[in-house]
């Protein structure tokens, strides 16, 4: 079946250094969408992208669909203490709403 | 709006024991889903839901029903419930025109599962 890999598992990073993290699929995605996940929250939607090689800009964050549409980055630049949780991709192949979330990127920032 | 909530927010049960956690969202989306989180780890996909009346299987259906009488309500039922069924479960809720075009998912704040 579909599997979403999401690399890497952690990652601590210093106040102001950049941060990315991968999301892979075998097979070729309809869409990605991006989740934050806080310690003991719930995952809150942060963008969705549908486009062969797609970029798209929030603030700090930068989200990318590559050309295949077997893979997303999501890159964070000059990390700030507000940006430590769960990030996950999810995603679903064509003609489905059986969403696959990807294993998640914990992200710890220290000030 | 309240968006999706859910009860009860934890929950312990004994083995055997069954008990049907509550989701409700007041968007109209017409698209519902539960998922399961175990500690550390992604979320999976246990039933999805695409209107009143009409449920599907996701990625771990066994040990769950569900049901969805109403647009607004989609209960998640367990039936003999077992240790590997702690978790924290989240419903979730999103809208899809005809056209099927996909939209964000709104997450409830959680159910949190302990089986003993």
């Amino acid at each position: 079946g579909q599997q979403v890999m999401q690399i890497p598992q952690y990652q601590h990073v210093q106040e102001g250094e950049d941060f990315t993290t991968y999301c892979n699929s075998s097979t070729t995605l309809s869409n990605i969408q991006w989740y934050k996940q806080r310690p003991g929250g719930h995952p809150v939607f942060l963008i969705q992208l549908v486009k062969s090689g797609e970029v798209k800009k929030q603030k700090r964050l930068t989200f990318q669909f590559g050309e295949a549409k077997k893979n997303s980055s999501l890159h964070i630049t000059a990390t700030q203490t507000t940006d430590v949780g769960t990030y996950f991709c999810a995603s679903t192949t064509s003609g489905t709403y059986k969403y696959i979330f990807g294993t998640g990127t914990r992200l710890k920032v220290l000030a | 709006n309240a968006g999706v909530t859910q009860t009860p927010k934890f929950r312990i049960l004994k083995i055997g024991q069954s008990m049907t956690l509550q989701c409700t969202q007041d968007m109209n989306h017409n698209y519902m889903y539960w998922y399961r989180q175990d500690p550390g780890m992604g979320l999976k996909l246990i039933y999805y839901s695409v209107g009143a009346g009409i449920t599907d299987k996701g990625e771990v259906p066994n040990g769950y029903n569900v049901s969805r009488s109403t647009t607004e309500d989609f209960p998640l039922r367990l039936e003999l419930a077992a240790p590997s069924q702690t978790s924290v479960y989240f419903c979730a809720s999103s809208y899809s025109p005809p056209s099927g075009v996909y939209y964000e998912q709104y997450f409830g704040p959680g159910t949190r599962l302990t089986v003993t």
